[in-house]
């Protein structure tokens, strides 16, 4: 069956610094993608969503951008605080959503 | 204050009993999900509900069961079939339409010895 992965499993940043999470999704048919953070013993929290018919949004802090030509995602994280240390997921929806492995990401002060 | 109220946080069970998760939600919304994760991996859907009284499969219902009777409930029961039932329990919901994303409860960690 289809799929969404991540490329790393672990990413460690310098506070301050800017940080990209990467995701592969294989299911063309997609068309509506979301970041999650999950915090240990949380559930994931909605962070930022995109349509397949925009190839860049923003929000606070955050960037996603997609690129539908070869099925990539990223999140963008700017000024990483130690407060963003948690891991992320990201999702495809249709009329289930489809959750990749995670990246840990861990901030160091 | 909405959200989903997933209870209990920490359950334990002895192998062969049945045992049911509760999920509730006050988002008045239309669809809700049950997910797997397990430690260091991602979530794994179970079963999904797009409207009361319907449920679909997800990729591993197998040892599992749901009921929707409400719009506002969606328990799970992880049957004694279930072979690997220690694990961490998430129910969302979301308002149904395709671009919508989930809301997530903060989980029911079983264990089953």
């Amino acid at each position: 069956g289809e799929s969404v992965g991540l490329h790393l499993p672990t990413l460690s940043v310098q506070e301050g610094d800017n940080s990209i999470i990467n995701c592969a999704y294989s299911n063309s048919a997609s068309d509506y993608f979301i970041w999650y953070k999950q915090e240990s013993g949380k559930g994931p929290q909605f962070i930022i969503d995109i349509r397949s018919n925009m190839d860049k949004r923003q929000g606070q802090r955050v960037t996603v951008l997609l690129n539908k030509t070869v099925k990539h995602l990223s999140l963008q994280i700017a000024a990483t605080q130690p407060g963003d240390s948690a891991v992320y997921f990201c999702a495809e929806k249709d009329n289930d959503m489809r959750f990749g492995a995670g990246t840990r990401l861990t901030v160091k002060p | 204050d909405g959200g989903i109220t997933q209870s209990p946080k920490y359950l334990f069970r002895k192998e062969g009993q049945n045992v049911t998760l509760s999920c509730e939600q006050n988002l008045n919304h239309d669809a809700m999900y049950w997910y797997r994760q397990d430690p260091g991996q991602g979530l794994r859907l179970i079963y999904y509900s797009q409207i009361v009284n319907d449920f679909q499969k997800g990729d591993i219902a197998e040892g599992y069961s749901v009921s929707r009777e409400k719009k506002e409930s969606f328990p799970l029961t992880v049957t004694s079939a279930q072979k690997n039932p220690t694990a961490f329990y998430l129910c969302a919901s979301s308002a149904g339409v395709r671009s919508s994303p989930l809301h997530f409860g903060n989980g029911t960690r079983l264990t089953v010895t």
